[in-house]
């Protein structure tokens, strides 16, 4: 299995831009997450789908910030406008129910820099 | 609000010594712990769990403690190589702390 795939791997973009970050999750985990990396908070959850379903966006910063899974194999984080105040480290993460301790399996990362 | 926390930003130890990695936590309905590694320019990787009904896992050079009624659990790595050297996080469950980074002289 390739593992979680993100793409893309670095976006760059100005203030009030739309910015759509995507993730492939491994085949056959019916959860996925959604996290952001900073220096002050460590890894944040966003929020986090199960059987493409949302579960819990209390992490969601503003209403900025969206999320989708049309399916089973995609997901999307959206942030629009974007602030420079977003920029960070973006990993998707996904796990099967069966999987023993809970372990999640975490894709490259999204580094997104918003000047 | 923070319910994983990682006091020490970081820590540095030389090789052949052990590392000891700390957490606390608030939720007490944490079904597991777990530690992820993380290196540059990666994702975190699981490295090693712990049940709450447990006090102990061991895994080769690892070993993580979990004392309950501290809400507190630690990462041991003996003995300490330098290929160690990373970013460890500690979560409860979903929940992750902001890690500590780990620096392991030769």
């Amino acid at each position: 299995d390739a593992g979680v795939i993100q793409s893309p791997r670095h976006e760059v973009t100005e203030m009030g831009q739309e910015v759509t970050l995507r993730c492939k999750p491994i085949s056959g985990h019916d959860y996925l997450f959604w996290y952001r990396q900073t220096m002050m908070r460590g890894l944040e959850l966003l929020i986090y789908f199960n059987n493409n379903v949302p579960i819990d966006d209390s992490g969601m910063p503003e209403d900025r910030f969206s999320a989708k899974m049309p399916n089973a194999s995609f997901s999307t984080l959206k942030i629009q406008p974007s602030e420079p105040r977003d920029s960070a480290v973006y990993f998707c993460a996904s796990r099967s129910r069966g999987t023993l301790g809970h372990t999640q399996y975490f894709g490259p990362g999204t580094r997104l820099t918003v000047l | 609000d923070q319910q994983v926390k990682q006091n020490s930003p970081s820590l540095s130890v030389q090789e052949g010594r052990i590392s000891i990695l700390n957490c606390d936590y608030t939720n007490s309905m944490f079904d597991y712990f777990l530690w992820y590694k993380k290196y540059p320019a990666e994702g975190p990787t699981f490295l090693i769990s712990i049940s709450s009904i447990k006090d102990k896992n061991e895994d080769g050079r690892f070993t993580v403690f979990l004392n309950k009624s501290a809400k507190h659990l630690s990462l041991h790595i003996v003995p300490s190589q330098p290929g160690d050297s990373a970013v460890y996080f500690c979560a409860g469950d979903m929940r992750f702390g902001a890690g500590t980074r780990l620096t392991v002289k030769p």
